[in-house]
């Protein structure tokens, strides 16, 4: 069963624009990661964050992580066409053998 | 840079025939993971392996799902009879772990089945 939900499930926007989605999780974790997914391709890792941090930047991309309200956010700053996919969180909520579990998806759209 | 091979890419049989895919991980990648992915969901896992072993099958349907990494490097999961519900995206992923004890995991382009 899918342990987060993300919010929109679907996005589009123009390029240049910023574009939010939202995860939601369930259970206690120990680190949340977002992945990208190209239509018909597999996932590509895009950040990680600990669930001792509240903040992450890597290039374009911010997220954050709210664990008292069991939720993260992905900020794509100058969105480009180049970043339209399906963009998935992914929790993982043990040590030792590390298992994620994917939410739902948002599809996000980037016009020219 | 290193790949995740998965083959076949696509793959059309008919219910109740014998299907297998197959996954070469990244080199030294000791976990390796088979994932399905349903149209429109995330992907779920099925079976994860650490170097030869089984470590979570828990959600593999074993009546008719098996998964095999004898060496522990290459990997065959395979679907005997199929059914018309298993067409989907089956994904193998292997990870490394991180200098904090996290893992990432890096994924193959998926073998879509499609079952008729």
């Amino acid at each position: 069963s899918q342990q987060g939900e993300e919010d929109p499930q679907a996005l589009s926007i123009q390029e240049g624009e910023n574009a939010t989605m939202n995860c939601s999780y369930k259970t206690s974790i120990n680190n949340l990661q977002w992945y990208r997914q190209n239509s018909g391709r597999g996932l590509v890792h895009l950040i990680l964050i600990r669930s001792n941090e509240r903040e992450k930047h890597s290039g374009r991309l911010r997220v954050t992580l709210d664990t008292s309200k069991k939720s993260s956010s992905l900020l794509i700053t100058a969105s480009r066409a180049a970043d339209t996919a399906s963009y998935f969180c992914a929790t993982v909520f043990r040590t030792g053998f590390q298992k994620l579990v994917f939410g739902t998806g948002t599809r996000l759209l980037v016009s020219p | 840079e290193a790949e995740v091979a998965q083959s076949p890419r696509y793959k059309i049989t008919e219910k109740s025939q014998a299907v297998a895919f197959w996954c070469d991980p990244i080199s030294g990648h000791a976990t390796l993971y088979w994932y399905r992915q349903i149209l429109g969901q995330g992907p779920e896992l099925l079976v994860q392996f650490q170097d030869e072993s089984v470590v979570d099958d828990s959600q593999l349907p074993k009546d008719r799902f098996s998964a095999e990494r004898l060496k522990g490097v290459d990997s065959t999961l395979k679907i005997q009879p199929a059914e018309l519900g298993d067409s989907a995206m089956y994904l193998c992923a292997s990870s490394v772990r991180l200098a904090g004890g996290e893992e990432t995991q890096y994924f193959g382009p998926g073998t879509r089945l499609l079952v008729l």
